[in-house]
């Protein structure tokens, strides 16, 4: 299957301070990245969809001002936490597709831990 | 209603059994089915992926669509510890949903 990276694989930070995770398609062209955001034992929940060149489309609940996220090229997404604060620590997921009735392939997560 | 529904288990096997695994779905206009393998702290990694009603194998897995039942089935052929994981169902239609996974045990 396809490759996705995501990086980092862990980050601890300090409560108030921001947090940038990269999501890169190594290998294809990924018209479309997912953020998922996933707590102890639960299952995906999506954060966002994003579209090269187009701002993303964030599910409803999610504070599109403190999870931005860009897709600025074909090969990269990024999220970025700001003002974290403990209740964000989570293990967040990044996911790239092709095209729209292609397989998704995902990241390898990223733990963070906000203390 | 939960678009797709998955029972959570978690579901013990002994080594060299047959697992099934299944997921329903409420909305009929699902064509694309994904089946995700998950182990614990890492992203899922994407194992069958079908398209509409019919059968897919791939090695010891099996994926079935059943698209007038509205049910979708993933099946492991001489299971092995190896394979004890999160099982989640996913449905790709502009955006993925997920079902909520099954935790599988197998014991050798």
């Amino acid at each position: 299957g396809a490759v996705v990276s995501q990086h980092p694989s862990r980050v601890i930070c300090k409560s108030g301070t921001s947090v940038k995770i990269e999501c890169r398609s190594l290998d294809f062209q990924a018209t479309t990245m997912f953020w998922y955001r996933q707590f102890p034992k639960q299952s995906l929940m999506l954060m966002a969809t994003s579209n090269e060149g187009s701002k993303a489309t964030y599910e409803q609940g999610v504070e599109k001002d403190k999870f931005l996220i860009n897709h600025a090229s074909l090969t990269l997404s990024t999220l970025t936490v700001t003002s974290a604060h403990p209740e964000d620590s989570s293990f967040y997921i990044c996911s790239a597709r092709a095209e729209r009735d292609t397989e998704a392939f995902f990241g390898q997560g990223t733990r963070l831990t906000v203390v | 209603q939960k678009e797709v529904e998955q029972d959570p288990g978690p579901l013990s096997v002994p080594e060299g059994a047959i697992v099934s695994l299944n997921c329903t779905y409420s909305n009929s206009a699902f064509q694309y089915f994904m089946w995700y393998r998950q182990y614990s702290r890492k992203g899922p990694e994407l194992l069958m992926y079908t398209y509409s009603s019919g059968n897919k194998e791939d090695g010891r897995f099996t994926a079935q669509v059943d698209k007038s039942s509205k049910y979708i089935s993933l099946f492991i052929r001489d299971s092995q510890p190896s394979d004890s994981a999160t099982y989640l169902c996913a449905m790709n239609t502009g955006k993925l949903i997920f079902g909520q996974g099954t935790t599988l045990q197998v014991k050798p």
